[in-house]
């Protein structure tokens, strides 16, 4: 099928590092995404990773692949308030359509 | 610049009645998507327009969904005799293909409700 598969929900502390993982189905899939979608906003674009790379660095953002298990990780260091938000994961497809999984809530508690 | 923008923000139909929701891509994007999240899910694919290319439908839900882009622009999602089931936010996305990472800027959503 075509499901990719997040935890639905993840509750960290301010200052305390985040880790969501998603798991994907197509082992051919170019690119990899994070979105981040705050309360009443649409979808922004955090990070992405080439499926060539096994990490990737982004100030306070680490994407971290495994194409093996086909498994992806966004680590967010030094988690604020401000990054309470949902986090989805896509693969790109062929005909660069995305498939998205269903999101990961990240509650950050001060 | 401006980036995408869709309307109307919120939308509340009785159920059986047709609805309409149009998407502004950005300006040049030779890329458009839809997408539809129901509550608690992810987004789920609807609809790729390409350049002049027959379009992808291959998750439209069913024929009372359709869409025309119209000029190589606008978008327009058409949803006949709506049932609650179509209740959603629909998304709609374009991109610039030939851009590097081929990242799909997304509008803020249409969200409808469907009594």
């Amino acid at each position: 099928g075509e499901d990719v598969e997040q935890s639905l929900f993840l509750s960290v502390r301010e200052g305390d590092s985040s880790v969501i993982n998603c798991t994907y189905t197509d082992s051919s899939s170019t690119y990899l995404y994070w979105y981040k979608q705050e309360p009443g906003a649409g979808l922004q674009l955090l990070t992405y990773i080439f499926s060539n790379m096994d990490m990737k660095q982004d100030q306070r953002l680490t994407v971290l692949l495994n194409k093996k298990d086909k498994h992806l990780s966004l680590r967010i260091a030094d988690t604020q308030t401000g990054d309470s938000a949902i986090y989805f994961c896509a693969e790109r497809k062929y005909g660069n359509k995305l498939v998205f999984g269903a999101g990961t809530i990240l509650r950050v508690k001060s | 610049g401006a980036g995408v923008s869709q309307s109307p923000s919120n939308k509340v139909t009785e159920k059986g009645k047709d609805v309409e929701l149009r998407c502004d891509p950005i300006s040049g994007h030779t890329a458009l998507y839809w997408y539809r999240q129901s509550l608690g899910q992810g987004l789920e694919f609807l609809i790729y327009f390409q350049g002049n290319s027959a379009p992808d439908k291959s998750g439209l839900p069913s024929d009372r969904f359709s869409a025309e882009r119209t000029g190589g622009s606008v978008s327009t999602l058409t949803i006949q005799r709506t049932q609650q089931e179509d209740s959603a936010v629909y998304l709609c996305a374009s991109t610039d293909l030939g851009g590097v990472d081929n990242e799909q800027f997304f509008g803020p959503g249409t969200r409808l409700t469907v009594l």
